[in-house]
């Protein structure tokens, strides 16, 4: 069964970075794109950015523009999502998930997020 | 910047249908997903390309797309069904939420 496991919760004081990995089954990095979401306590789900199945081009969106890095290690099957300058409203759960999207025609066909990792909990305080 | 918008709370007594909507400018020329979130869990998608279901989605649940308003329907809607739900399209190369639907079965 296909799985995503991401690395353990972490602490973490403000001005600080946090490295999240997500480790995939074997082509799901290329093949399918990596998502990036987070979930602040209690509030609703946050896309941050994505990896691309071709190359590992990056996109962000444009909040976390500056702050956000996501790369990817093919050899690993694992990608990663760091944060840095962090504030306390950084404190979320951040998920992986994957997405497969068919851009062989002229209009892209998206199948949604199909499998998610099980989610990292990070917590900035001083 | 594009938006989705969700009620924030949907009410159903079990064994009837449920219905969720999202609206955002030509929402309809988009494809819209929609996940599932039980507390402590992570998201599990229901609907990908307005209506289709993934494998292991229940048929009760099921999706519309026309206009500016995308809809999820839960037919038949059992005390597991109650949790969050999030729509979900694409925009300029964007991923977009929705605020989130919170689904009481009671």
């Amino acid at each position: 069964q296909v799985q995503l496991v991401q690395s353990g919760a972490e602490v973490k004081k403000p001005g600080a970075s946090v490295n999240v990995s997500c480790k995939a089954s074997e082509h799901t990095l290329t093949t399918y794109y990596m998502h990036w979401v987070r979930q602040a306590p209690g509030q609703g789900l946050e896309w941050m950015g994505i990896i691309n199945p071709s190359g590992g081009s990056t996109s962000y969106t444009q909040k976390f523009q500056g702050r956000v890095t996501m790369t990817r290690d093919t050899s690993t099957s694992t990608v990663y999502m760091e944060l840095s300058s962090l504030r306390s409203e950084d404190t979320a759960v951040y998920y992986c998930a994957r997405e497969y999207v068919d851009t062989t025609m002229v209009t892209s066909f998206y199948y949604g997020m199909d499998v998610w990792g099980q989610g990292t909990t990070v917590t900035v305080s001083s | 910047s594009y938006e989705l918008t969700q009620p924030p709370s949907v009410s159903v007594s079990p064994g009837q249908t449920a219905s969720i909507t999202c609206s955002g400018d030509k929402l309809g020329n988009k494809y819209a997903c929609w996940y599932q979130q039980k507390p402590g869990q992570s998201p599990v998608l229901v609907i990908y390309q307005d209506t289709k279901r993934p494998s292991g989605i229940p048929e009760r649940f099921s999706g519309s797309n026309s206009g500016n308003t995308a809809t999820l329907t839960i037919s038949g809607t059992q005390a597991m069904d109650e949790a969050d739900y999030y729509c979900q399209a694409w925009d300029s190369s964007t991923v977009i939420f929705g605020g989130g639907t919170k689904l009481t079965v009671l």
